[in-house]
């Protein structure tokens, strides 16, 4: 398996532009994180979904993330409008129910509002 | 509120056996603790998982003392290669029902 993947790896944008992050995890997981991590905040929890329903939301910052999950190999985490302080590196990861705790990370995505 | 924290650095020597805590409260007895390695520019690595008191795999062994309120991942002989930042994860369940990093500790290991 080539693991969590995510796309774009690097991202720029100017401030109220919308950004869209993908993933597509492991296959056969049926849990899927998305975190976002700061130098300042460290690693937060933002949403994690289980077989494609949204558990877990309060740690979406406010109504401009969104966060989708329409099958099970794929996600998106929607930033609208963007601004300089979601600049962070975002990061995906997916989980068996049969691991615990065990989740995988993918490679994340820099993202840089100006 | 749940919280977990961690000391923000430690520096070791190469062979040396290193211990790396965690401060969670309100842990259960089935709540998992697990801890993951970060190198600079990738995502957290899975490095071991449990709840119970002592877990052992081949890199690594997680302590959970009995009032729960803390964990101790061990390192048994760091190399330089082991130099990376350190996060624990608890799994607060029951009603919370949350998951929580730690803050991280920055590992660094000379020579």
């Amino acid at each position: 398996d080539a693991g969590v993947i995510q796309s774009p790896r690097h991202e720029v944008t100017e401030m109220g532009q919308e950004v869209t992050l993908r993933c597509k995890p492991i296959s056969g997981h049926d849990y899927l994180f998305w975190y976002r991590q700061t130098m300042m905040r460290g690693l937060e929890l933002l949403i994690y979904f289980n077989n494609n329903v949204p558990i877990d939301d309060s740690g979406m910052p406010e109504d401009r993330f969104s966060a989708k999950m329409p099958n099970a190999s794929f996600s998106t985490l929607k930033i609208q409008p963007s601004e300089p302080r979601d600049s962070a590196v975002y990061f995906c990861a997916s989980q068996s129910w049969e691991d615990g705790d065990e989740q995988y990370f993918g490679p994340g995505t820099r993202l840089t509002v100006t | 509120l749940a919280k977990t924290t961690q000391p923000i650095s430690m520096d070791s020597y190469e062979g040396q056996e290193v211990n790396i805590t965690c401060s969670h409260n309100n842990i259960a007895t089935n709540d998992y603790i697990t801890w993951y390695q970060q190198f600079p520019s990738q995502g957290p690595r899975f490095i071991i998982q449990g709840y119970k008191t002592k877990v052992t795999n081949e890199v690594a062994s997680l302590f959970i003392p009995a009032d729960r309120k803390s964990s101790t991942l061990s390192l048994p002989r760091v190399s330089l290669s082991d130099t990376a930042v350190y996060y624990c994860l608890a799994h607060y369940g029951g009603a919370t029902n949350k998951l929580i990093f730690g803050t991280g500790t920055l590992l660094a290991v000379q020579p």
